[in-house]
């Protein structure tokens, strides 16, 4: 069974459309939730980290989201370079061995002018 | 800045022979991890380790074996390569402390098994 769940698989937006990510986690006593970003053929470039519900980070066109059961990832008035595959991950629950993370299997975005 | 490096961005081998896939950070962390990713499957744990000499089997270690000798440096081994390990290989790494889940990864290498 998968820990995150990620959705849509992928997602085609025009410059300028904002829209949303979704990561849902099934994971009990939430240690973190984590956004990365992977372009082809590159390895994932961390983006930012969410601790607690209600809790905000942005960066540039990205805002990401916490709720007690899911996480978002707003982008708004994305650019083609915002276009690469997002990823979120969670750590193991309490009591597993510590230090790995399950990841998303990604949302694939693409940005066209 | 956190640098991961790996030693081959692509490399071809033949069923059979033995590869090895090296991994080294600059930032002294302490944790390193080796996934692999395939499409519709996403990044998988094969390996990590919490320590120099210690290591711990994710979900997929079938196959596959590791080492870490220096800290800085995480080596994972194809005993004998077969076409199903055909993949993007990453090697990631990460601190202990407030930071200990942020992964920071390397390149990839992407391994062909004809």
């Amino acid at each position: 069974e998968d820990q995150v769940t990620q959705s849509p698989e992928a997602l085609r937006l025009q410059e300028g459309e904002s829209s949303s990510l979704n990561c849902s986690y099934t994971v009990s006593g939430l240690r973190g939730l984590f956004w990365y970003r992977q372009d082809p053929g590159k390895g994932p470039e961390f983006l930012f980290t969410l601790y607690s519900a209600g809790e905000e980070k942005e960066k540039e066109r990205l805002k990401a989201t916490l709720t007690k059961k899911e996480s978002f990832l707003h982008i708004t008035a994305p650019k083609p370079e915002d276009s690469a595959t997002y990823l979120c991950a969670v750590p193991a629950d309490r009591g597993s061995t510590l230090g790995r993370l399950y990841f998303g299997r990604g949302t694939q975005l693409t940005v066209w002018p | 800045d956190v640098k991961v490096t790996q030693s081959s961005r692509y490399l071809v081998k033949r069923t059979g022979e033995k590869v090895f896939l090296e991994c080294v950070q600059d930032m002294d962390h302490e944790n390193m991890f080796w996934y692999r990713q395939d499409p519709g499957l996403g990044l998988r744990l094969i390996y990590f380790s919490y320590d120099v000499k210690m290591k711990e089997k994710g979900d997929i270690p079938e196959g596959y074996s590791v080492s870490r000798e220096k800290k800085e440096r995480f080596s994972l081994i194809l005993e004998s390569a077969s076409t199903n390990q055909t993949s993007m290989y990453l090697c990631a790494s990460s601190t202990d402390g407030t930071r200990y889940y942020e992964q920071y990864f390397g390149p990839g290498t992407r391994l062909t098994v004809t």
